[in-house]
């Protein structure tokens, strides 16, 4: 079995100031993990994701996201949060050996004042 | 190249009726997955499917649900006598043939369905 918790359902940061949203994992096998965003009323795309190659993964718009396999956890940083990064950011897992369908954590909501 | 594509966007059905949502892949990708979007949760998973095949259905309800992926044209997703519980957000997702475990997922913009 896998599951996803994402720790947080909602986020407030400044705009400039960083981002911490954070995932935990579980997953009987080596897993694959993928943060996606959604903005409103729009499907979800693809932030970046994580496939056992380098801990550290770079993903589009400056996020980023460390691999602990010892915390089983996938966090997702960004060093200066911008206005249109507001939405809301799911954390994702699957694994080979394991269930390949997708699991989807219930979502951080992100929100970014002036 | 288009991406994924759903229609219609929105949807509004009173209690009784059928809701048919359509959902047509990336080009050249055969696989298909539909999620639901309840407010203030995740997508949860319904059905996986590819070309003229079910592969796990394991979220569907088991009743009033059905989907299909002909060979030819979009997949559908049908709801038979909808409730108001059926009001949801109704994602599709598509990959290529040769996609994984570790392959990401393509999502459409979604149907909202909204049962009265």
């Amino acid at each position: 079995a896998q599951s996803v918790t994402q720790l947080d359902s909602h986020v407030s940061v400044s705009e400039g100031t960083p981002v911490l949203l954070r995932c935990n994992y579980s997953s009987s096998y080596s897993p694959s993990l993928f943060w996606y965003v959604q903005h409103p009323n729009k499907g979800l795309q693809l932030l970046l994701k994580y496939t056992s190659a380098a801990t550290l993964v770079k993903g589009i718009n400056g996020f980023e996201a460390e691999f602990k396999k010892s915390e089983t956890s996938f966090h997702l940083t960004k060093p200066s949060a911008h206005m249109s990064d507001a939405a809301e950011y799911f954390c994702v897992v699957s694994a080979v050996g394991g269930s390949y369908i997708p699991t989807f954590g219930r979502g951080t909501s992100l929100i970014v004042h002036p | 190249n288009a991406g994924v594509m759903q229609n219609p966007r929105h949807l509004v059905r009173r209690r009784g009726q059928e809701a048919r949502l359509r959902c047509s892949p990336m080009k050249g990708h055969s696989h298909v997955y539909w999620y639901r979007q309840l407010p203030e949760e995740g997508l949860k998973f319904m059905v996986y499917l590819q070309k003229e095949n079910i592969i796990d259905e394991s979220g569907m309800p088991k009743e009033r649900f059905s989907a299909e992926f002909p060979k030819e044209g979009p997949s559908i997703l049908r709801i038979q006598q909808v409730v108001r519980g059926d009001s949801a957000a109704y994602f599709c997702a598509s990959s290529p043939p040769d996609s994984s475990y570790n392959s990401p997922l393509h999502f459409g913009n979604g149907t909202r369905l909204t049962v009265t």
